[in-house]
């Protein structure tokens, strides 16, 4: 069965600090893996997505096969960056469908 | 280029009435199409989605339907609301893989929040 996990429901860090937001999964097969970003009153939106190995934002994410993990990582938090993250996982064959975690609030302190 | 609208944005319905929340896409075609509930703590809930018109998969049991009756239309329905189907529903579309893995991305509607008084 599809699953993502999202072990942490809060996550708070200093201005400067670095960050990780830790993602696991559950695919039989190659999955396509994303990280979605919701700013206050703001829509879902894509922060970044594994195939393309980029960095937006300062965040990074690598896809591990071998522990399952889809981490983002940035090396040093900016306050801008306060919001909720979603990691998501979408199956590459048959039904393409979405599945996402339970997010992670980011609350960076200044 | 491509837009998603849903409507409406607050709903307070009491308990047993009916419910229509209706989400439309613009500016694509055979669209993959997505009803989430936002929920503190669970995260976003998938529960329906559509590859096609009249093609609807359910993810959960529940009080609530969806169908698809064209192309860009995704309708979240129930005929008697419960209390516990008061929430923040989302709408999604995305495109069918054409083979070029980039377009993947999902397109999120700006929500409804249902209340059930």
């Amino acid at each position: 069965a599809q699953r993502v996990t999202q072990p942490e429901k809060l996550l708070s860090v200093f201005k400067g600090a670095p960050v990780e937001l830790k993602c696991n999964y559950s695919y039989s097969g190659s999955p396509e893996l994303f990280w979605y970003v919701q700013y206050s009153r703001q829509r879902l939106q894509l922060l970044l997505r594994h195939i393309s190995r980029e960095s937006i934002k300062g965040f990074t994410a690598d896809l591990n096969k071998g522990e399952t993990s889809f981490h983002l990582k940035k090396p040093f938090a900016q306050e801008e960056d306060s919001a909720m993250y979603y990691c998501a996982l979408r199956s590459t064959s048959g039904t393409y469908k979405y599945i996402f975690g339970t997010g992670t609030r980011l609350k960076v302190l200044a | 280029s491509q837009t998603i609208h849903q409507w409406p944005a607050t709903l307070v319905q009491p308990v047993g009435s009916p419910l229509s929340l209706e989400c439309t896409v613009e500016g694509t075609s055979n669209p993959n199409l997505y009803w989430y509930r936002q929920a503190a703590g669970r995260g976003l809930q998938l529960l329906f989605y559509s590859v096609g018109i009249g093609q609807i998969s359910s993810e959960v049991p529940q009080n609530l339907s969806a169908s698809r009756p064209q192309d860009r239309q995704f309708i979240l329905s129930s005929k008697k609301l419960l209390l516990s189907d008061s929430g923040f529903y989302l709408c999604a579309w995305s495109v069918l893989d054409r083979g070029f893995e980039m377009n993947t991305e999902a397109f999120f509607g700006q929500g409804t929040r249902l209340t059930v008084v």
